[in-house]
């Protein structure tokens, strides 16, 4: 079964501090992997979408990393900013978008 | 360059009413997803419409229903409203259909009483 599961549900760090979320996956055949920030009550929008042979690509101070052969991704966020509390959504494309539930990250100053 | 824009952001309906949400995609986009959003959980896909034919659709019953017009514009209608349906409905606009990248709405938040 298609499916994408993202750690942890949700994660609490202070301003400042780096942090990293988890996506693993087990979608056949993969054409790309994506990342979304959803901000509370809005719709997402795109951090990074990630080819088969991409392992890394960076979005200002999110860098999202892709291991094709154990099927996992993560999304690392660098000196972390209040702005960047929101629920972060890992999506893997074959013929269709396979979504994860979502990791919800919280800023505290 | 205008996003993508849904209306109304915000309805409350009874239930066994209807409810038709609208959706205007980025110009130039002929591909429009509707995504469904329950609190605390992830996002659930309802239909993709590409050049006014249904080229998706996600397991949802009946009572929801897409459209879409010759200006890529698009409608959603939930019929015969239950109090699960309450929900943020996402619109998401994309230039082919499928796995393209997606540029979403704001959302339309509806509330059944």
């Amino acid at each position: 079964k298609n499916q994408v599961e993202q750690s942890p549900q949700s994660l609490i760090i202070l301003e400042g501090k780096n942090c990293t979320l988890q996506c693993n996956y087990t979608v056949s055949p993969f054409s790309n992997l994506r990342w979304y920030k959803q901000d509370t009550g809005r719709g997402p929008v795109s951090l990074t979408i990630m080819t088969f042979s991409e392992n890394t690509k960076s979005n200002g101070r999110y860098t999202a990393t892709l291991d094709a052969d154990t099927k996992q991704s993560s999304l690392h966020i660098t000196a972390s900013q209040l702005s960047d509390s929101a629920s972060y959504i890992c999506v893997v494309s074959n013929y269709q978008l396979i979504w994860g539930a979502g990791t919800k990250l919280i800023i505290k100053p | 360059k205008a996003g993508v824009t849904q209306t109304p952001r915000y309805l409350i309906k009874t239930r066994g009413q209807q409810v038709t949400l609208s959706c205007s995609p980025i110009s130039g986009h002929r591909s429009v997803s509707w995504y469904q959003q329950t609190p605390g959980q992830g996002l659930q896909f309802l239909f993709e419409y590409f050049s006014e034919t249904q080229r998706n659709k996600g397991n949802f019953p009946g009572r929801f229903s897409g459209r879409q017009f010759s200006n890529s514009r698009s409608e959603m209608n939930v019929s015969t409203l239950e109090l699960g349906d309450s929900a943020l409905y996402l619109c998401a606009s994309g230039i082919g259909w499928g796995t393209g990248e997606l540029f979403f709405g704001e959302g339309s938040r509806l509330t059944v009483l």
